[in-house]
């Protein structure tokens, strides 16, 4: 049971340059979501998803897109990338129902030059 | 628009002190987790509290939930070393099919020797 899996682990683009940042969880979870880490910033949520087919925005969608056509898998891209985009990302999962807290995958550290 | 406040964001402390890190959330929420996060890592699930009056304890580790007073508390007791981490607390905003976890900004708590 590998859990959230998520890939590439560190990246490095250019300005104006695009990359999906792929994230899969094995558990057969309903919720899975996309949140940003920046220094004294806490978490925040760009986008989330309740089911295959199924995404919405969250507090910082502007620049990333994402797609759920699969429970298992919930990619996100990066349209162009920008400075502001560095940051270290972290995807999520839960079942549905109450009293199940949220799986982190390990994190993609990302660079925006 | 919900905001998450912990306090203190930075905790000094010794071993075998005790102390209280408190979270407090502007709107209503029956629902709210804490995490913990060692430098360059994911996040760790600590607690699901879910209801009003929650209390789980965990090792040195107490947390609880006041929805009334919109406050919920993580108590240290007897600090040791390896305590040492960033704490968030995360209220779910969870409602009407949406899936949202706000973070707290985190505090970096070190234990001293």
């Amino acid at each position: 049971n590998a859990g959230v899996t998520q890939t590439p682990k560190f990246q490095v683009l250019k300005t104006g340059q695009s990359m999906t940042l792929q994230c899969a969880q094995d558990m057969n979870h309903e919720y899975m979501s996309w949140y940003r880490q920046d220094p004294g910033m806490g978490l925040r949520l760009i986008h989330y998803s309740v089911g295959a087919g199924i995404t919405d925005q969250g507090e910082v969608p502007n620049g990333y897109n994402v797609s759920r056509s699969t429970t298992e898998d919930f990619p996100l891209r990066l349209l162009s990338a920008a400075p502001s985009q560095t940051s270290v990302y972290f995807c999520a999962s839960r079942a549905f129902g109450l009293g199940y807290g949220y799986t982190f995958g390990s994190g993609t550290r990302l660079t925006v030059v | 628009e919900l905001k998450v406040e912990q306090n203190p964001l930075f905790l000094s402390m010794q071993e075998g002190k005790n102390y209280t890190i408190y979270c407090n959330y502007s709107t209503t929420s029956d629902r709210l987790y804490w995490y913990r996060q060692d430098p360059g890592k994911s996040l760790e699930s600590l607690f699901v509290l879910l209801s009003n009056g929650a209390v789980k304890q965990e090792g040195r580790l107490m947390a609880s939930l006041d929805t009334k007073a919109r406050l919920s508390t993580l108590h240290i007791t007897a600090a040791v070393h390896d305590l040492s981490a960033t704490y968030f607390c995360a209220v779910d905003m969870s409602q009407g099919g949406s899936e949202k976890l706000v973070f707290g900004k985190g505090t970096k708590l070190t234990v001293n020797p």
